[in-house]
């Protein structure tokens, strides 16, 4: 599986500034997904990154908060813009979901603990 | 109602004790089916795949029933290592993703 490195690992961060969030897969793949887990909860996706065309976001979560770049096929990064506290969560990005069967699941960096002050 | 449901928990175990975790999901066209284990934290970490046939490895057994959209997860013999929050997830394409809320583990010696 693929091996993907994300930094950085934390940052606390002042209200009404913006953290890049960076992701770096060993591998070339062509969908990259950005998550954000607030604290006790579970995963919810923010956007798909595809190489070579405009992310697609979820519900709830727009390009002018969440701005993702994909300039290649190995690299992606996520902004977390004009943060409040509320933004305050752990955003992780992730790899895979292939296979002939859609079953050899997802690969995840080991995630950006943010917090906002 | 949401896309994902899992027991709430927490389940709190003995060594040796046999646990299962459950899972419901509403979209009947759902295509993929995941188990994943998440330590303190960490991220996720896949545990298994899941099957309609169902599928075993090692202590961990896990079963698919798409009439009933249930998964079910099987711990045999717990460890105190295997103490982790485990997410049930559902793919309806490559991309789209509904993770469950998780059912928290503690394996007591």
């Amino acid at each position: 599986s693929a091996v993907i490195s994300q930094k950085p690992s934390r940052d606390i961060c002042q209200r009404g500034t913006s953290l890049t969030i960076q992701c770096q897969v060993d591998s070339q793949v062509t969908m990259m997904f950005w998550y954000r887990q607030q604290p006790g909860q579970s995963l919810t996706l923010i956007a798909t990154a595809n190489q070579g065309s405009e992310a697609t976001y979820e519900s709830g979560f727009v390009i002018d908060k969440f701005p993702i770049s994909r300039p290649n096929l190995t690299f992606s990064t996520l902004t977390v813009s004009n943060m409040s506290p509320e933004d305050s969560s752990i955003y992780l990005c992730s790899v895979g979901g292939g296979g002939v069967l859609l079953d050899y699941g997802y690969t995840f960096g080991s995630g950006t603990r943010l917090t906002v002050v | 109602r949401k896309e994902v449901e899992q027991d709430p928990g927490p389940f709190n175990v003995p060594e040796g004790a046999t646990v299962a975790f459950n899972c419901t999901y509403s979209n009947s066209a759902s295509q993929s089916f995941f188990w994943y284990r998440q330590d303190c934290r960490k991220e996720p970490k896949l545990l298994m795949s899941v099957y309609s046939s169902g599928n075993e490895d090692g202590r961990f057994t896990a079963q698919l029933n798409r009439a009933s959209q249930y998964i079910s997860l099987l711990i045999r013999d717990s460890k105190l290592s295997d103490s982790a929050t485990y997410l049930c997830v559902v793919s309806y394409n490559a991309g789209k993703s509904t993770f469950g809320d998780g059912t928290t583990l503690t394996v007591k010696p």
